[in-house]
């Protein structure tokens, strides 16, 4: 099984380039998300999608899009990279909204600087 | 402001021992807790979990407690392996995964 699959592992950027991170999933997840992880903090979220058309804002959504044309897949763009968004970008899907339903599966990352 | 605390950012245990993982919060509306587990270079994996109408989930070498009026957490792993050297990140949900707000995790590194 693949699972939830992130491209590409690394990336670097320079300020004011764009590009799309790629998640898709195998699951047949609705629920999936974005997040980003700094050193020092924990995860945080940045876009989510409930199914395929529904998309909302996280807790740190400024400078990315999203869209979810397909259940299978939830690319995250950003428009104009700064060097703030250096970071370790993970992807995550869950069967379900509910956290009492389990946890979520994540990708292995992709790891982004912007210099 | 964090919500979530591991204010241990590391801790060595000599395998076969017991590793105690703890985890504060801030938050009274969380209603419940998840564990994960995270190796380098991989995504978080999914460990245990306990909602707040109980006060302890067990499941295999791990046990997470949960201290509702202290508002506190902990995850025990008995006996500690050198596989399970690795960030532990502790999360808490105000309901729906949207909500979910995670710690800044713990590396547990396993001595043999």
């Amino acid at each position: 099984n693949a699972g939830v699959t992130q491209t590409p592992k690394f990336q670097v950027l320079k300020t004011g380039q764009s590009m799309t991170l790629q998640c898709a999933q195998d699951m047949n997840h609705e629920y999936m998300s974005w997040y980003r992880q700094d050193p020092g903090m924990g995860l945080r979220l940045i876009h989510y999608s409930v199914g395929a058309g529904i998309t909302d804002q996280g807790e740190v959504p400024n400078g990315y899009n999203v869209s979810r044309s397909t259940t299978e897949d939830f690319p995250l763009r950003l428009l104009s990279a700064a060097p703030s968004q250096t970071s370790v970008y993970f992807c995550a899907s869950s069967p379900s909204d509910d956290p009492y339903k389990g946890g979520a599966f994540f990708g292995q990352g992709t790891r982004l600087t912007v210099v | 402001d964090q919500q979530v605390k591991q204010n241990s950012p590391s801790l060595s245990v000599q395998e076969g021992r017991i590793s105690i993982l703890n985890c504060d919060y801030t938050n009274s509306m969380f209603d419940y807790f998840l564990w994960y587990k995270k190796y380098p270079a991989e995504g978080p994996t999914f460990l245990i979990s306990i909602s707040s109408i109980k006060d302890k989930n067990e499941d295999g070498r791990f046990t997470v407690f949960l201290n509702k009026s202290a508002k506190h957490l902990s995850l025990h792993i008995v006996p500690s392996q050198p596989g399970d050297s690795a960030v532990y990140f502790c999360a808490a949900s105000a309901g729906g995964y949207q909500k979910v707000t995670f710690g800044t995790g713990t590396k547990l590194q396993v001595i043999p």
